[in-house]
């Protein structure tokens, strides 16, 4: 049972537009989120995360949105940079060390 | 500099033999994780370790053993009754508690041949 779910395996964005990766789950209990960047042949690095009392977070181009009611967190990238196409894992917990990772979402921003 | 080192990158094994997997961190955290990767799957749980000398299993255990003799080194041995082992394996660690993320490895390639 996939409790944390990336349903589009891949998005092409044009450079300069927005790019929004979606992530879907469905344990209520899940109370903090993170978003992973990963580059081919390499480790993933933590890009920017939210707690289950905020609706919202940001970071330079980066903004993650949780809608709690719809179990949906959504990352936004604005704009979007050639550097920016990679895979996108989206990570849920419920409090304790363990996270749960979805499928990944393969971002590709053309030049 | 603090981080998390995996070795080799790169790892070719024999069917029916075992190959250990190396992961060694010197940012004094206390968990570790040993993540396998396969094309469309995500990320998945081997094993993880809150504290040295314990240590839990994943959704996909069955096939590999881990030790944790020490703070900074989280080995992963990849046994001959794992049958589909090729795959990227990724070693990560995190701080006590909840709410931190990872800091993962580079990753190792192990590919049976």
């Amino acid at each position: 049972d996939q409790q944390v779910k990336q349903n589009s395996p891949s998005l092409s964005v044009q450079e300069g537009r927005i790019s929004i990766l979606n992530c879907d789950y469905t344990n209520s209990m899940f109370d903090y989120f993170l978003w992973y960047k990963k580059y081919p042949a390499e480790g993933p690095t933590f890009l920017i995360s939210i707690s289950s009392i905020k609706d919202k977070n940001e970071d330079g181009r980066f903004t993650v949105f949780l809608n709690k009611s719809a179990k949906h967190l959504s990352l936004h990238i604005v704009p979007s940079q050639p550097g920016d196409s990679a895979v996108y894992f989206c990570a849920a917990t419920s409090g304790t060390y363990k996270y749960i990772f979805g499928t990944g979402t393969r971002l590709k921003v053309l030049a | 500099d603090g981080g998390i080192t995996q070795s080799p990158k790169y790892l070719f094994r024999k069917e029916g033999q075992n190959v250990t997997l190396s992961c060694e961190q010197n940012l004094n955290h206390d968990a570790m994780y040993w993540y396998r990767q396969d094309p469309g799957q995500g990320l998945r749980l081997i094993y993880y370790s809150q504290i040295v000398n314990d240590f839990q299993k994943g959704d996909i255990a069955e096939g590999y053993s881990v030790s944790r003799e020490k703070k900074e080194s989280f080995p992963l041995t990849v046994t001959s009754a794992q049958k589909n082992p090729t795959a990227f394996y990724l070693c990560a660690s995190s701080p006590s508690g909840s709410n931190y993320g990872y800091t993962f490895g580079s990753g190792t390639r192990l590919t049976v041949v």
